[in-house]
C-alpha cells in the first residue's frame, strides 16, 4: 500500500527566499505523484504532477518538483517566494496499477512567507 | 466552468440532527470522493464512488452514508450528527485514469454543537 510523508507541518521563509517542501512516498509499483495547493477557505488546486517521462516537472506559479526514484522523493521547490505563495501544500501518490484505488494524501505543509 | 460544486457552504447543526451534503460535478467524471479535513490531520477519505450506483468505504466511514444515484451527483449524509463530525468537508471528482488529478470543490464548513 502506498503512503506519503511530508516533512514539516509548517515551513516559514522570507519573501524572495527559496521554497523547499519535502515529500517522500512509499509505493510497491511506479507511482504517479501530485502536488496540490490550498489557499484559505478554498478547495485544493493542482500545482503539478509527475506521471512518466521527464523527472523534473514544472507547474503553475513558478513551482517545480523533481521525481527521484532512488530517494523515493518528490520535493516541491520555488526559487523565490512571494507573499501570495502562503498556503497549505499537499503531496499525493497514486499507483500506476491502482485501478479504483483513490489518491493517498500527505498531511500537508503550511507555508508562511515573511515580508 | 462550474467544475465541482458543493452545497451548502456553511452549516451549523445540533447534536443528533441529520443532514445531507450535496456534491455536483459537470465534467462527466466517473469517480467521486468525499473527504474531511481537520487541523493537523490532512485530508481523510470518507467514502468514494467509481460509478453510478456504486460506493465504497474510505479511511473514516463511520457515522456517514453516501449515495450516487446520478453520475453527476454524490451525496454525503449524516444520520445523527456528533460534535466529532465538526469539520470541513470536501468533495472531489476524477476520471478513471490513475494518472489524472482529482478536482475539488470549495468545501462545506460544518459545525455540530
Amino acid at each position: 500500500a502506498q503512503s506519503v510523508t511530508q516533512l514539516g507541518s509548517h515551513v516559514s521563509v522570507s519573501e524572495g527566499a527559496l521554497v523547499l517542501l519535502r515529500c517522500n512516498y512509499s509505493s510497491s509499483v511506479p507511482p504517479y505523484l501530485f502536488w496540490y495547493v490550498q489557499y484559505p477557505n478554498q478547495g485544493l488546486q493542482l500545482l503539478l504532477k509527475y506521471t512518466t517521462g521527464a523527472t523534473l516537472v514544472k507547474g503553475i506559479n513558478g513551482f517545480e518538483a523533481e521525481f527521484k526514484k532512488s530517494e523515493t522523493s518528490f520535493h516541491l521547490t520555488k526559487p523565490s517566494a512571494h507573499m501570495s505563495d502562503a498556503a497549505e501544500y499537499f503531496c499525493a501518490v497514486s499507483e500506476t496499477n491502482s485501478g479504483n484505488t483513490p489518491l493517498v494524501f500527505g498531511k500537508g505543509t503550511r507555508l508562511s512567507v515573511i515580508a | 466552468n462550474a467544475g465541482v460544486t458543493q452545497t451548502p457552504k456553511f452549516r451549523v447543526l445540533k447534536t443528533g440532527q441529520s443532514m445531507t451534503l450535496l456534491c455536483a460535478q459537470d465534467m462527466n467524471h466517473e469517480y467521486m470522493y468525499w473527504y474531511r479535513q481537520d487541523p493537523g490531520m490532512g485530508l481523510r477519505l470518507i467514502h468514494y464512488s467509481v460509478g453510478e450506483g456504486t460506493t465504497a468505504k474510505g479511511e473514516v466511514p463511520d457515522g456517514y452514508n453516501v449515495s450516487r444515484l446520478k453520475k453527476q451527483n454524490f451525496l454525503l449524509g449524516l444520520e445523527s450528527a456528533a460534535p466529532s463530525q465538526t469539520s470541513v468537508y470536501f468533495c472531489a471528482s476524477s476520471t478513471r485514469q490513475s494518472n489524472q488529478p482529482q478536482h475539488f470543490g470549495d468545501g462545506t464548513r460544518l459545525s455540530i454543537l
